[in-house]
């Protein structure tokens, strides 16, 4: 049984407009959330974080929003550009990382 | 700045081989992962090292093992390969085990025949 989903495998949006990545997850003791973005080819690197003490979190063209009651985390990317075609990670932290399945980003032009 | 650093970056293995995948971070970082990456599954933790010294299985453990050889090093060995373990592999660090982020290497692509 899956503790992290994204149920959106795939997503595109055009270039310029905002982008809403969404996750869900089951257990309400986790703590810390992250979003993680991956290149073909390349590990995933980190991209922004929220505790489980905050609702929302910014970093410039990034918001990531908590909302714990539903257990729902989700990705804003405004204005979304081709760079940010990627396939983006959901992550909990608990006892120790989880990440979702991922959702593949187009962006196009 | 190497950050994490994995080798080999490709390998093919027969069923029955064994190999060592090598993993290594010059952050100074306490914690360290690895995960294998499958289509649609997204990253599972094979095992994972809190600090120095310590080891723990995560989600999909069997068929591996792993050994924290400093702070620095943190390998995953396959003893006898199956073609299941055929996937991405990759190794992280993070400065602490709670609460912060993890940097990742380029992954390992593993193919068993």
């Amino acid at each position: 049984d899956q503790q992290v989903k994204q149920n959106s495998p795939s997503l595109s949006v055009q270039e310029g407009r905002i982008s809403i990545l969404n996750c869900d997850y089951t257990n309400s003791m986790f703590d810390y959330f992250l979003w993680y973005k991956k290149y073909p080819a390349e590990g995933p690197t980190f991209l922004i974080s929220i505790s489980s003490i905050k609702d929302k979190n910014e970093d410039g063209r990034f918001t990531v929003f908590l909302n714990k009651s539903a257990k729902h985390l989700s990705l804003h990317i405004v204005p979304s550009q081709p760079g940010d075609s990627a396939v983006y990670f959901c992550a909990v932290h608990g006892q120790n990382f989880v990440f979702g399945p991922g959702t593949r980003l187009s962006v196009l032009p | 700045n190497a950050g994490v650093t994995q080798t080999p970056k490709f390998q093919v293995l027969k069923t029955g081989q064994s190999m060592t995948l090598q993993c290594a971070q010059d952050m100074n970082h306490n914690s360290m992962y690895w995960y294998r990456q499958d289509p649609g599954m997204g990253l599972r933790l094979i095992y994972y090292s809190a600090s120095e010294g310590t080891t723990d299985k995560g989600e999909v453990p069997n068929g591996y093992n792993v050994s924290r050889l400093n702070k620095r090093e943190f390998s995953l060995r396959l003893e006898s390969a199956a073609p299941s373990q055929t996937s991405v592999y990759f190794c992280a660090s993070s400065e602490n085990f709670l609460n912060t982020e993890a940097f990742f290497g380029q992954g390992t692509r593993l193919t068993v025949v």
